[in-house]
């Protein structure tokens, strides 16, 4: 399953299917992105991130891809499991230095289906 | 594992009163952040802090807000004069200077109701 970035809020996939996550960045000088997870009630948690010198970035059953020149971001999600299912946010730095703010995304509402 | 932790878990309050949310960033982190979710909403930065000073904020955070290291240990945001539109999950996050990679580590969280 796929999202279209803020335009679809959320998305439904079956469990064991590969879930795709997307999101679109304003600003062009933001070198340093994020994804977080964000379960009900919880604060976001670190997925995985990216330095803008990269296009691609994998860890243990998510990668993220980086394409600077539409400024999209995405998260792939290989054999969604049911607690994968929570509100997922792309965040982005203007500088990779610690202190500066992270503007966050809309967010996208993964369900997985047993 | 080191995490963030928030007291109170929900604070409700009347329109008009103060209110201090409290923040113990994990311990060897040097910088301390305040973000703020309204329901159904993404999460906006409020301010970050280091070295004992603002280091950033936003337009968010005007006069009504003012936050402190009071001890070696908290981090507090306080909220002067509440207004209705306050009411919000507010979220502390820490990050560790040393790393390259700049992650922040975000609390659970407290929820804020301004009645």
């Amino acid at each position: 399953g796929e999202s279209v970035g803020l335009h679809l809020p959320t998305l439904s996939v079956q469990e064991g299917d590969n879930s795709i996550i997307n999101c679109a960045y304003s600003n062009s000088a933001s070198d340093y992105f994020i994804w977080y997870k964000q379960e009900s009630g919880k604060g976001p948690q670190f997925i995985i991130d990216i330095r803008s010198n990269m296009d691609k970035r994998q860890g243990q059953r998510v990668t993220v891809l980086l394409n600077k020149t539409v400024k999209h971001l995405s998260l792939q999600i290989a054999a969604t499991q049911p607690g994968d299912s929570a509100v997922y946010f792309c965040a982005e730095k203007e500088r990779e230095t610690s202190g500066s703010r992270l503007t966050f995304g809309e967010g996208t509402q993964l369900t997985v289906n047993p | 594992e080191p995490e963030v932790t928030q007291t109170p878990s929900h604070q409700v309050t009347q329109m008009g009163q103060e209110v201090i949310l409290r923040c113990v960033p994990i311990s060897n982190h040097l910088y301390f952040y305040w973000y703020r979710q309204i329901l159904g909403q993404k999460v906006e930065f409020l301010v970050s802090f280091y070295n004992n000073e603002i280091s950033e904020k936003s337009e968010i955070f005007d006069d009504q807000f003012s936050v402190e290291r009071p001890d070696g240990s908290n981090f507090t945001l306080k909220i002067r004069s509440t207004k209705l539109e306050d009411s919000a999950m507010y979220f502390c996050a820490s990050s560790d200077p040393g790393l390259s990679w700049t992650e922040a580590f975000f609390g659970q969280g407290t929820r804020l109701t301004v009645v």
